[in-house]
């Protein structure tokens, strides 16, 4: 019931592309859902959070999408640049404190020029 | 840069050592959080002290232990080293006890030979 679980496990897109990562949740107490960026070398970043009171969130380029019946929620990368390649990590949690965070076993993209 | 530090980058021992990981949090960060992540693994929650106090407790083994000391730097211990415990370990800091944004440091690899 704590399991996240995030596809593809990696991505290749053009630049100039739309590349969609995947996260399924079973715990329908979960009201915090962050993605997370992680560059090489780097640890991960917070990129963008909702909450489930919303079905869209945009910030820039990214944009979550949310289903709460379906359990589901998503990353839209829109114009993808080849700065954008990194892994990205999906995550819930019920309340956003960090001992209860559950992440996505991550999803590497590469974005070719 | 996100202004956590963690010491040291790249640590090589053998089955059966000991070792200890360090970790500054962010100025005027009580919270810190420890996570390992190993090959095509997510992050793995272990443990989280606030302003000293052990806070919450994860997936961490036995074998491994933590404190938080007055200045609220953090060290993990991990001891009877096994192959398995080869893995990057970061730690990240928060405000508060539950914050929504976690920030990551860099990450210390370790390897066990």
């Amino acid at each position: 019931q704590q399991q996240v679980k995030q596809s593809p496990q990696s991505l290749i897109v053009q630049k100039g592309g739309i590349p969609i990562i995947n996260c399924a949740y079973e715990n329908t107490a979960f009201d915090y859902f962050p993605w997370y960026q992680q560059f090489p070398g780097k640890g991960p970043a917070l990129l963008i959070a909702i909450r489930p009171d919303v079905s869209e969130k945009k910030e820039g380029r990214f944009t979550i999408s949310f289903n709460k019946s379906a359990k589901q929620f998503s990353l839209h990368i829109m114009d993808s640049q080849p700065g954008d390649s990194a892994t990205y990590f999906c995550a819930a949690s019920k309340g956003s404190s960090g001992d209860k965070l559950t992440f996505g076993t991550g999803t590497r993209l590469a974005v070719r020029p | 840069d996100s202004g956590v530090t963690q010491t040291p980058k790249h640590l090589i021992t053998a089955t059966g050592q000991r070792v200890t990981l360090r970790c500054s949090p962010r100025s005027g960060d009580l919270s810190v959080y420890w996570y390992q992540q190993s090959l095509d693994q997510g992050l793995q929650f272990l443990i989280q002290y606030y302003n000293g106090e052990e806070r919450a407790k994860g997936n961490i083994l036995e074998r491994f232990s933590a404190q938080q000391f007055p200045d609220l730097h953090s060290e993990l211990n991990l001891s009877s080293l096994e192959l398995g415990d080869s893995a990057l370990y970061f730690c990240a800091s928060s405000v508060m006890a539950a914050a929504g944004e976690l920030f990551f440091g860099e990450g210390s690899r370790l390897t066990v030979l």
